[in-house]
């Protein structure tokens, strides 16, 4: 079956500028994860959510970080004002009901800020 | 706060060689276990999980980690490693603590393996 999707596969943008990044999940996994990976950081959580609700926000690194969910599926994390430190590679991950369960990783974006 | 630490960064091994990285987690409480492969060019993939039970658990391609929760371990394992086994290895945990399920992750062992 389809596995968890995300676009673009790559995104350059210049500094300041707005971005957003999309994931579709697997069809059917209420949980929903962005995480990031960059060099000196590894892997880090930023967002989860459980249906279109996001009750840990807690990796955020910024107020120009924002993530939401509709209908249960697709998700947007969107940068405002970037800056170079958010170069990195961001992950979308989903998992069936149970949290704590096996997450399943689509392939990234590649983000760089130049 | 909760971590993982993996001991290795960089591992080289020869075909056929054995292969032991090392994961250690910080919680006291109940924890879900995982290793994840990046295989270069391609996303995250499970390697093995550990929820419960036997605390040898066995995954794809040949590798096997065991839970020592004594030690707060949880130790990948692979008797003989191919070419193809060159990736870069996660160890990951999910604790009970808020009850979100996100993974936190080790920084990672890349392992190169000479053919």
């Amino acid at each position: 079956g389809a596995g968890v999707s995300q676009s673009p596969s790559n995104k350059v943008t210049e500094k300041g500028k707005d971005v957003e990044l999309r994931c579709d999940p697997i069809s059917g996994h209420t949980a929903l994860y962005w995480y990031r990976q960059s060099l000196g950081q590894g892997l880090e959580f930023l967002i989860y959510f459980q249906g279109n609700s996001a009750p840990d926000k807690s990796g955020l690194p910024s107020d120009r970080f924002s993530a939401e969910r509709t209908g249960g599926s697709v998700s947007t994390l969107t940068i405002q004002r970037t800056q170079q430190e958010d170069s990195a590679v961001y992950l979308c991950a989903s998992s069936p009901a149970r949290p704590g369960g096996e997450q399943y990783f689509g392939p990234g974006t590649r983000l760089t800020v130049t | 706060a909760q971590s993982v630490s993996q001991h290795n960064h960089h591992v080289i091994l020869s075909e056929a060689a054995s292969l032991e990285l090392g994961c250690n987690y910080s919680y006291g409480g109940t924890v879900n276990l995982f290793w994840y492969v990046q295989y270069p060019g391609q996303h995250l993939q499970l390697l093995l999980k550990y929820f419960s039970g036997d605390p040898l658990v066995k995954g794809i391609k040949g590798f096997e980690a065991e839970f020592i929760k004594s030690k707060f371990s949880f130790n990948l394992r692979k008797p003989s490693v191919q070419w193809s086994d060159t990736a870069e290895y996660f160890c990951a945990v999910t604790t009970s603590s808020g009850n979100t399920g996100k993974l936190i992750f080790g920084q990672g062992t890349t392992l190169q393996v000479k053919p």
